[in-house]
């Protein structure tokens, strides 16, 4: 029962487009969103968020939309630069019932930026 | 500010065999988490500890898996017998509270082999 879907596990886009990455959830206890990133051998870095009361939260370059009665919500990265090149996950975060929250990864989508 | 340390990076093992790995968080954070990435898969959550206490350990297999965080700083994760299926990399991540609103940062992560 996967309740974090990102169903693109691959993503190509040209230097300087947009790149737009999707994620789905089910869970309709998640309030809490995020996106990390992920370079070959090291750790996911965490990227931006957005809690479930906004729609929008944008950081430089970064932009995360989220649509609560659809379930979606999606990365914006605009201009897509090289560097970005690298798996994206698409996290979100509910209460376990353990009195603690508890972060539920998507697969990864994997971003190639073509200069 | 030292990130998250983990070692050893890479450990081979043959089933049945037991392993160890070490996590130390960066300095301050009370909330430690463990996680399990299978190959083609996001983390997933194994254990979280706030300072030495553990909050939430209801994805680990607790028949072959242990974990401690001895003086609430650094925690080991063992695996004992280790199976073909433990083939994975564990992520230690840590943040500074529990609330589900801070940012875990996270280690390099250890990749295990089992053979």
């Amino acid at each position: 029962d996967q309740q974090v879907k990102q169903n693109s596990p691959s993503l190509s886009v040209q230097e300087g487009r947009i790149s737009i990455l999707n994620c789905d959830y089910t869970n309709s206890m998640f309030d809490y969103f995020l996106w990390y990133k992920k370079y070959p051998a090291e750790g996911p870095t965490f990227l931006i968020s957005i809690s479930s009361i906004k729609d929008k939260n944008e950081d430089g370059r970064f932009t995360v939309f989220l649509n609560k009665s659809a379930k979606h919500l999606s990365l914006h990265i605009v201009p897509s630069q090289p560097g970005d090149s690298a798996v994206y996950f698409c996290a979100a975060s509910a209460n376990s019932g353990a009195g603690s929250y508890q972060l539920t990864f998507g697969k990864g989508t994997k971003l190639s930026v073509i200069p | 500010e030292a990130g998250v340390a983990q070692s050893p990076r890479y450990k081979i093992i043959e089933k049945r065999q037991s392993v160890a790995f070490w996590c130390n968080p960066i300095s301050g954070h009370a909330t430690l988490y463990w996680y399990q990435q299978i190959l083609g898969q996001g983390p997933k959550l194994l254990i979280q500890f706030q300072n030495n206490g553990v909050v939430d350990d209801s994805q680990l297999p607790k028949d072959r898996f242990s974990a401690e965080r001895l003086k609430g700083v650094d925690s080991t994760l063992k695996i004992q017998p280790a199976k073909l299926e433990d083939s994975a990399v564990y992520l230690c991540a840590s943040s500074s509270g529990t609330s589900g609103w801070e940012t875990q940062y996270f280690g390099p992560g250890t990749r295990l082999l089992v053979l």
